[in-house]
């Protein structure tokens, strides 16, 4: 079956402008998450939606927001750019909100969108 | 603070020879432990998992070892192929937790050479 897609998988935006990033699960996945990959920091989670409904929020401004629609899909949009949030963005789906220890509770990745802000 | 440190950012190994990740956690209450491979352009892909009631869980040529009174686990590769050549990232959380407690290492990235 089909992976995580997203959407776009590059974008170039200048300062001050906004951005809106869309995540679309694998089939019958209803936990997406969303994390900011940077070299000096890692995978840092941004937050989790589960049946439309955010379920965690990470350390992140409130410049960073997220919906999830009723078939599962996401979108992230983040207002007034700043150079640092030039990163990569990496959605993850799973089946169930909660972890579990088979492989199919797990997150499944997306290929991410790489984001650079000028 | 970082809760999840994976100490060396890179490592170099040799095909056919063993290939030793280690990761270490902050927090004892940690009971559900992942290691995620990423290619390049390519998102993170599931590897392999282990719950704080094992010391060591295997799949295959991967292996992982999980030390609770060092907060300390290790992931092994036996033996190592050059498509094994990846970034790895440890993560760890609470069993039936949600899905946003993951929390990741910075990874560490692996180069087998042939």
């Amino acid at each position: 079956k089909a992976g995580v897609t997203q959407t776009p998988r590059y974008l170039i935006k200048t300062r001050g402008q906004q951005v809106t990033l869309s995540c679309s699960p694998i089939s019958g996945h209803r936990s997406v998450s969303w994390y900011q990959q940077t070299p000096g920091q890692g995978l840092q989670f941004l937050f989790e939606y589960f049946s439309e409904t955010q379920r965690n929020k990470g350390n992140f401004p409130g410049r960073f927001s997220g919906r999830q629609f009723s078939n599962s899909r996401s979108e992230m949009n983040v207002s007034t750019l700043e150079l640092g949030d030039s990163a990569l963005y990496l959605c993850a789906s799973s089946l169930r909100h909660s972890l579990g220890i088979r492989e199919e509770e797990t997150q499944y990745f997306g290929p991410g969108t790489r984001l650079l802000v000028l | 603070d970082q809760q999840v440190k994976q100490n060396s950012p890179s490592l170099s190994v040799q095909e056919g020879r063993i290939s030793i990740l280690n990761c270490d956690y902050t927090n004892s209450m940690f009971d559900y432990f992942l290691w995620y491979k990423k290619y390049p352009a390519e998102g993170p892909t599931f590897l392999i998992s282990i719950s704080s009631i094992k010391d060591k869980n295997e799949d295959g040529r991967f292996t992982v070892f999980l030390n609770k009174s060092a907060k300390h686990l290790s992931l092994h590769i036996v033996p190592s192929q050059p498509g094994d050549s990846a970034v790895y990232f440890c993560a760890a959380s609470f069993y039936g937790g949600s899905q946003g407690n993951l929390i990741f290492g910075k990874g560490t990235k692996l180069s087998v050479k042939p």
